[in-house]
This record gives structure tokens, C-alpha cells and sequence, in this order.
């Protein structure tokens, strides 16, 4: 019940497209949706983030949808870039177990010039 | 100003080997973790030390031993490293309830 489920596992996209990726979950209790970018040779940084009183984030190119009822969330990437190329995590987190994140497996995307 | 930092950033050692990793962070943070991210990407949560104090210790085996001088460090010492324990080490830090971790470059271990 503490996973999160993240697909695909690697995805590949022309420059300009949009990059889309899936997270679910099944625990209700969750209250912070992350999401994480990687580059190489560096650490994970947030991304983006949403709490479940909503449905949808953006900031800039990059969108949170978040769908309550069917327990899953999503990264939509817009006009995405060869500089978006990355691996990209999902969270999930909630404050009753010291708000530590359960992570997805990880998306790596490529965009292709 | 680097905001969270790790030494080494490498290390390279032998199997049966005690090594320690360093972590610092000055952003003010009280919560520190303690990540291993595998081959494969995953990350694992290991440790999290706030004000100090262990408030998450996951299946860890106890040849890793997590220690918290202060609110602005946090150090791994693994004894008796093994093959299996090479992958990239992160450090990463949050103000306790605000959600957002913030993630060192991380330390790259590498067991012969």
C-alpha cells in the first residue's frame, strides 16, 4: 500500500512533443505529490509539486494533473527540449509518517533533436 | 554557496574496508536523509536524523551507522563494506514538514 507505481520506465520524445509520464498509488493517507528531475552526475531536485486539493499545477512548460479518484498522478511536459532530457521521479508523501516520500521507479526521457 | 554538500565525491575501496561519507548543509534545514540509489536508479530511503534525532531508519543492515553532530551534518560510516554496497550515496535535507528535500551531489562508492 506504500508504493507508488511509476511508467514507463523510459520514454523517448521529438523535440517540441509532449513528454507524459504516470505515477499511482494506493494509499489514501498520501498528502504531497513531488516531482523529482536527474540529471547525470548530479542529485534529484523538485521539480514541481501538488497537494490533492487540486487537479492540476504548472509552472512554465512543466503541468501536474493529479486525479484523486483514481489514485494516480501525472508529469506533462510541454515543447519539450534536448535540455529536459533527464530521469524524472515521482513522490508521494504524508505528514503521519514524518513526511517521508515514497519514491517511483523513474522515468528516463530522451528528447531527440 | 553550495547548499548541500558530501565528501568524498568518490571512493573507490576494498572489500572488508570501513569508510565514512560527510554530509553539510547551510540552507538551516532540521531534517537530514540519507539515500542509496542503485544501478538502477532506485532510490532507497536509509536514515533521516531530525534535530538530531533518528525518526527514520529503514531495513538498513547495521554495518551502516548514521550520526547526526548537529542540525547541519550528517555522516554514514559502513564497516565491512561488501560488493553489494557500491552505488551513489545521497545526502539531502528539508525543514521538518516542509515537504521539499533538497539533494546533495552525492558520493559514488565503488567496492573492489
Amino acid at each position: 500500500q506504500q508504493q507508488v507505481k511509476q511508467s514507463p520506465q523510459s520514454l523517448i520524445v521529438q523535440k517540441g512533443g509532449i513528454s507524459i509520464i504516470n505515477c499511482a498509488y494506493e494509499n489514501t493517507a498520501f498528502d504531497y505529490f513531488p516531482w523529482y528531475q536527474q540529471f547525470p552526475g548530479k542529485g534529484p531536485a523538485l521539480l514541481i509539486a501538488i497537494r490533492p486539493d487540486v487537479s492540476e499545477k504548472k509552472e512554465g512548460r512543466f503541468t501536474i494533473s493529479f486525479n484523486k479518484s483514481a489514485k494516480q498522478f501525472s508529469l506533462h511536459i510541454m515543447d519539450s527540449q534536448p535540455g529536459d532530457s533527464a530521469t524524472y521521479f515521482c513522490a508521494a508523501s504524508q505528514q503521519t509518517s514524518n513526511y517521508q516520500l515514497i519514491w517511483g521507479a523513474g522515468t528516463k526521457l530522451i528528447i531527440k533533436p | 554557496d553550495t547548499a548541500v554538500s558530501q565528501t568524498p565525491k568518490y571512493l573507490v575501496t576494498q572489500m572488508g574496508n570501513d569508510k565514512s561519507i560527510k554530509c553539510e548543509q547551510n540552507l538551516g534545514h532540521d531534517t537530514m536523509y540519507w539515500y542509496k540509489q542503485d544501478s538502477k536508479k532506485f532510490l532507497k530511503i536509509m536514515f533521516s536524523y531530525n534535530n538530531k534525532e533518528l525518526i527514520i531508519n529503514e531495513t538498513v543492515p547495521n554495518r551502516f551507522s548514521p550520526k547526526s553532530p548537529d542540525k547541519a551534518h550528517l555522516n554514514l560510516h559502513i564497516n565491512s563494506l561488501e560488493l553489494g554496497d557500491s552505488a551513489v550515496y545521497f545526502c539531502a535535507s528539508s525543514r521538518f514538514g516542509g515537504r521539499a528535500q533538497y539533494f546533495g551531489p552525492g558520493t559514488r562508492l565503488l567496492v573492489l
